[in-house]
């Protein structure tokens, strides 16, 4: 099915350790994003891509960093994870600023 | 200032019966686009409805409407004959027109518990 994939879909990380969650999209949308969701705070964004090869900072990007090298995928890395970090991370794109968005299915991360 | 709020961490409604969720947004772009979602326990951001600021008509999917009071600055959802299935997290957010990225504000979400 056409739609959006993170992998993977649970982690636990120690605290400092790296990594890097993916996302995928097959559906050609030129905007991307990745958001972390907390409890009772809804979901905030960390960065987005509107475009290959173009990032930038949504409104929680401390600790994480971006990559968009092509269109399909965006690329979410913890240098050095934090149990701040811990979360549910969503991944969505979006056809244009007129669309909503497709989720993917959500990574939950746990940094002990 | 808080983009999209939601005042109602939980609501409650009997099954077949209609239920409102709260939403107001605070946005001064005269162009700008509401969405509501849903995320059933399973964990999945499913979209509902989207209503534009243009609209002239609030907006209608099957058993879900959006009052929208564009004077007060609320997009609020009803769901008309409440089914079990429809207990889930339900998120209202907000795209504004003039930022060029189509970046959507979620709310703190409203938790909906239907009984049987």
């Amino acid at each position: 099915n056409a739609g959006v994939t993170q992998t993977p879909k649970f982690r636990v990380l120690k605290t400092g350790q790296s990594m890097t969650l993916l996302c995928a999209q097959d559906m050609n949308h030129e905007y991307m994003y990745w958001y972390r969701q907390d409890p009772g705070m809804g979901l905030r964004l960390i960065h987005y891509s509107v475009g290959e090869g173009t990032t930038a900072k949504g409104e929680v990007p401390d600790g994480y960093n971006v990559s968009r090298l092509k269109k399909q995928n965006f690329l979410l890395g913890l240098e050095s994870a934090a149990p701040s970090q811990t979360s549910v991370y969503f991944c969505a794109s979006s056809r244009d600023i007129h669309y909503g968005y497709t989720f993917g299915s959500g990574t939950r991360l746990t940094v002990v | 200032a808080q983009k999209i709020t939601q005042t109602q961490p939980g609501m409650f409604v009997q099954e077949k019966e209609a239920v409102t969720l709260d939403c107001t947004y605070d946005t001064s772009d005269p162009s700008y686009g509401l969405f509501w979602y849903k995320q059933p326990s399973s964990g999945e951001m499913i979209f509902l409805i989207y209503q534009g600021s243009y609209d002239q008509q609030n907006a209608t999917e099957g058993r879900y409407s959006l009052n929208f009071q564009k004077a007060r600055k609320s997009a609020n959802l009803v769901i008309s004959a409440s089914q079990l299935g429809d207990s889930a997290m339900y998120f209202c957010a907000m795209r504004e027109g003039g930022t060029g990225a189509n970046n959507l504000f979620f709310g703190t979400g409203t938790r909906l518990t239907v009984i049987p």
